[in-house]
């Protein structure tokens, strides 16, 4: 399987601190996305990393990207409550003639005021 | 406010029905995919329409259909429902053939419970 898995499963901070996840993944891929999704909601997409780069920033959002290790990590700086849903990987599918994306089970991130 | 439309938002239906999910997608985006999420599976991939043609299949269950119509907009056939196709069901777009190259825009979802 394709599918990236985020570490840790569920994480919890106080406002202010800076909160990190990270993504493991199996295979070779040209890209990897982190996506947001509040509860019940739908997922929002928060950045692209391509597998030349190492690293990306868009905000407060800082992606990095290991592809000899197979790994990327979100770190989120300042955290605010607002910050509180749960964030998924997504890597390309591949084999089988899937196209997609498939999602990792994501990282239930609660930002305590 | 991703510009994708998803109905109904809800739908309570009992073991042995069909449903029809509909969706439609950014304006001007070819593309649509269907996700499942549940608490066990998390979030699978489905199926995938370009332009009216099925592009890519994942985890779609037989019992499961899908298809775009010239007007972009895509319906999710689920038939013969069983307890464990409760579930949030999603609809993204994109421009392009390929959500590698690209972010996806998701819809808030269809919640299906069958009971």
């Amino acid at each position: 399987s394709q599918q990236g898995e985020e570490d840790p499963q569920a994480l919890s901070i106080q406002e202010g601190e800076n909160a990190t996840m990270n993504c493991s993944y199996k295979t070779s891929i040209n890209n990897l996305q982190w996506y947001r999704q509040n509860s019940g909601r739908g997922l929002v997409h928060l950045i692209l990393i391509r597998s030349n780069e190492r690293e990306k920033h868009s905000g407060r959002l800082r992606v990095t990207l290991d592809t000899s290790k197979k790994s990327s990590s979100l770190l989120i700086t300042a955290s605010r409550a607002a910050d509180t849903a749960s964030y998924f990987c997504a890597i390309p599918n591949s084999g089988g003639g899937a196209d997609g994306l498939t999602f990792g089970k994501g990282t239930h991130l609660i930002i305590q005021p | 406010d991703s510009g994708v439309t998803q109905t109904p938002k809800h739908l309570i239906t009992a073991t042995g029905q069909r449903v029809t999910l509909r969706c439609s997608p950014r304006s001007g985006d070819l593309s649509v995919y269907w996700y499942q999420q549940s608490l066990d599976q998390g979030l699978q991939f489905l199926i995938q329409y370009y332009n009216g043609e099925e592009r890519a299949k994942g985890n779609i269950l037989e019992r499961f259909s899908a298809q775009q119509f010239p007007d972009l907009h895509s319906e999710l056939n689920l038939s013969s429902l069983e307890l464990g196709d409760s579930a949030l069901y999603f609809c993204a777009s994109s421009s392009g053939t390929s959500a590698a190259n690209g972010e996806l825009f998701f819809g808030e979802g269809s919640r299906l419970t069958v009971l």
